[in-house]
């Protein structure tokens, strides 16, 4: 199966309010990255965590190595925040981030 | 921030012809990467490589080649394209201890 599992798939927002994606792993990972598609289709790295957490902006990621799980806590949802955003992630040894299968978020008026 | 740059940006290839991606990048990564993107499949790893002259197989490689001539220049060749290859395209570079990768603008190819 696979070793990333991300979710929502799907997700609606009206402006000004927030949510959370997560990602759940099947092995222990070492690190994790979290993407934004832009609508021009270009790749955005908006984090890189080997633990802990991080904040940028309106955007918070986490990363918990133990328990298998990462987050991207979005609050404040922009227009410009829509797109499809994906979590990678990988096991160490052989760097072969895998990604999840992504969430598209709609941030509407 | 990293630079890699994709070519062509689109194509349109006849089934069983040869097909050559290119990508480079100007940021000194060892590992680059090759993944396609298709709806409900999120990114899967093609090729990817540790240096000039490596490649390595990622989970989707059939079909698929690899070439890795210097540090900057990573090449995805489809031999005989088929219509089940078309797809979007995206090159990485980083990836290693500490390193996030960066993506080209991707690479939108059309197999007929």
């Amino acid at each position: 199966g696979d070793q990333v599992e991300q979710s929502p798939s799907a997700l609606s927002l009206h402006e000004g309010t927030g949510s959370a994606l997560r990602c759940n792993f099947t092995t222990t990972m070492r690190a994790v990255q979290w993407f934004r598609k832009n609508s021009r289709g270009s790749l955005i790295n908006l984090f890189y965590l080997a633990s802990g957490t991080k904040e940028n902006g309106r955007l918070k990621s986490a990363f918990d190595s133990k328990e298998r799980y990462s987050t991207l806590h979005i609050r404040d949802a922009q227009l410009e925040d829509s797109g499809t955003y994906f979590c990678a992630a990988d096991s160490g040894g052989n760097y072969k981030p895998t990604f999840g299968k992504g969430t598209s978020l709609v941030v509407h008026p | 921030e990293a630079a890699v740059t994709q070519s062509p940006r689109n194509k349109v290839a006849v089934t069983g012809g040869k097909v050559t991606l290119s990508c480079n990048q100007t940021n000194n990564h060892n590992n680059m990467y090759w993944y396609r993107q298709d709806t409900g499949h999120g990114l899967r790893l093609i090729h990817y490589s540790y240096g000039a002259g490596s490649t390595e197989k990622g989970d989707i490689p059939d079909g698929y080649k690899a070439s890795r001539p210097s540090q900057e220049n990573f090449s995805l060749i489809l031999e005989l394209a088929t219509p089940s290859q078309t797809s979007v395209y995206f090159c990485a570079s980083g990836g290693g201890t500490g390193e996030r990768l960066f993506f080209g603008h991707g690479t939108k190819l059309s197999v007929l």
